[in-house]
């Protein structure tokens, strides 16, 4: 199953460091978001995106920076990060939000802070 | 926003018994309710979900039943396996369209 591929699968970055998680999905989906998932709070919604428009942000610190040019791709760029920080962070879509079906989770992109 | 508790944390049930995993949820107004399966070191994945116009819905050795006057909704595995060992999540969704609200997790162990 390959509908929502996330890269890279791991990431070790410092905390003056920038970089970008990726995330594509093949469903034709309008909707995409990303997840934190950590042992504090199994899954934390981050941000939403529905037909490239941000349409739900939860607090998230600046340090995290999403970006969606198109309805198949978005892209979370770090920097600066805290070793808080680190923690899986899955990417997701669905169709037709707020009112659509299932959310197709990625295999998630591990990552630690150093 | 939606607030999802889930219950219990762990639970280990032996094979052929059966687990029940609850949750409650504060919005009212909440209308779709899916469980996620997520086994060690993979994604998500959908495993059963009940809309608010319904009471009960059953797969096989998994139901989902709906309380909507006590805005719970639990999941229920018969017969279990060592396979069905892995981490589920309860979700809820308002009708507000904020995006899938997930609880904590149970963590399930099914022993031989």
């Amino acid at each position: 199953e390959t509908g929502v591929t996330q890269t890279p699968r791991h990431l070790v970055m410092g905390m003056t460091n920038k970089k970008s998680l990726k995330c594509e999905q093949h469903l034709g989906h309008n909707a995409m978001y990303w997840y934190k998932q950590s042992a504090k709070k199994p899954l934390e919604l981050m941000f939403v995106y529905s037909l490239e428009e941000r349409v739900e942000n939860n607090s998230v610190p600046s340090r995290f920076s999403p970006e969606c040019p198109n309805s198949s791709h978005l892209f979370l760029h770090l920097h600066t990060l805290q070793p808080e920080d680190s923690a899986l962070y899955l990417c997701a879509s669905s169709q037709d939000y707020p009112t659509g079906n299932t959310i197709y989770f990625g295999e998630g992109s591990w990552l630690t802070v150093v | 926003g939606e607030n999802v508790e889930q219950h219990p944390s762990t639970l280990s049930v032996q094979e052929g018994d059966s687990a029940v995993i609850k949750c409650t949820y504060s919005d009212s107004a909440s209308n779709y309710f899916p469980w996620y399966k997520q086994e060690l070191g993979k994604r998500p994945q959908l495993i059963i979900d009940i809309r608010s116009n319904v009471g009960e819905k059953k797969d096989q050795r998994i139901a989902v039943t709906l309380n909507k006057t006590a805005k719970h909704f639990s999941l229920h595995i018969t017969e279990t396996q060592p396979e069905d060992s892995a981490v589920y999540f309860c979700a809820a969704r308002g009708y507000s369209g904020y995006a899938l609200n997930f609880g904590k997790g149970t963590s399930l162990l099914v022993t031989p």
